[in-house]
C-alpha cells in the first residue's frame, strides 16, 4: 500500500529552527509537495521537490532524497503565525496525492 | 498566481435536506478538479476526481449517489450532498491541478447538518 509518515505534532520557540520530517513509500513518485494549513482553513502551498536537494525560499527550505524515500521542511526564524499543520503530499505514477496526516507545529513564546 | 474560489464557505442544514458546493477556477481553465474531505484532525482524504464533460472517477467507498459531482465547464465544478445527515458533517476542500508542480486549493466549505 501508499504510505505517508511524519509526526503528529512537534512544539518549537518563537525565533529557533524547526525541521518537519516526512517520510513515504508510494507506488512511484512524481513530486512532493509540502503544504501549510491554519486551522479551519485549506490548504497554502509551500514548496515542491522532485529531484534530491535542497530548495529554499525564503525562511521555508524543504529538502528531498528520492533514494531514502524521505524529505523535510525546515522552517527558520519561527513566528507564531507559523503555528499551523504542515502536511507533506507525494504525487504518485497516476499523478495522484497522497497526503500525509500532517503535523501540528506549536511556537511558543 | 491561479486562483481556486470555493462556495460557501460555511452552510448548516437541516437532516435529509441537500447542499451545493461550488468550486470555480477564476483565471485559469482546470479540466480536472478534485473533492476532499477532511475530518477534525485529520488529513486530507479524496473522495472524487471530477473531470469536464465526462462523469467523475469516485474513491473507494464514496457512494456516487450521495455526493454527486457535476463538472459542467472548464472553470466550474460542484459538488452536492443529497439527503445529507449528521454524518457528513464536515470540511469538505476542492482542488485544482496546475501543471505538475503544485494543486491550488479552494477555501473550503464547513458544512453542518443538524
Amino acid at each position: 500500500g501508499q504510505n505517508i509518515d511524519q509526526p503528529t505534532e512537534m512544539t518549537a520557540t518563537e525565533g529557533a529552527i524547526v525541521q518537519i520530517n516526512c517520510t513515504y513509500q508510494t507506488s512511484g513518485f512524481n513530486g512532493l509537495f509540502w503544504y501549510q494549513q491554519h486551522a479551519g482553513e485549506a490548504p497554502t502551498f509551500l514548496s515542491y521537490n522532485v529531484l534530491d536537494g535542497l530548495e529554499e525560499k525564503g525562511r521555508f527550505s524543504s529538502f528531498l532524497s528520492r533514494s531514502k524515500g524521505y524529505s523535510y521542511l525546515l522552517l527558520k526564524e519561527l513566528q507564531m503565525k507559523d503555528s499551523a499543520s504542515y502536511l507533506c503530499a507525494v504525487k504518485d505514477s497516476n499523478y495522484q496525492l497522497i497526503w500525509g496526516a500532517g503535523t501540528k507545529l506549536i511556537i511558543k513564546p | 498566481g491561479a486562483v481556486v474560489s470555493q462556495h460557501p464557505s460555511r452552510v448548516i442544514c437541516k437532516s435529509g435536506t441537500s447542499v451545493k458546493i461550488e468550486c470555480r477556477s477564476l483565471d485559469f481553465q482546470a479540466t480536472t478538479m478534485f473533492w476532499y474531505r477532511q475530518f477534525p484532525k485529520q488529513s486530507l482524504m479524496l473522495m472524487a476526481t471530477s473531470n469536464e464533460g465526462s462523469k467523475a472517477t469516485y474513491e473507494q467507498g464514496v457512494e456516487k449517489d450521495k455526493f454527486l459531482i457535476n463538472h459542467a465547464s472548464l472553470t466550474l465544478s460542484t459538488l452536492t450532498v443529497t439527503s445529507a445527515h449528521p454524518e457528513d458533517s464536515s470540511f469538505y476542500i476542492c482542488s485544482a491541478p496546475v501543471g505538475n508542480t503544485e494543486a491550488f486549493f479552494g477555501q473550503g466549505t464547513r458544512l453542518t447538518v443538524v
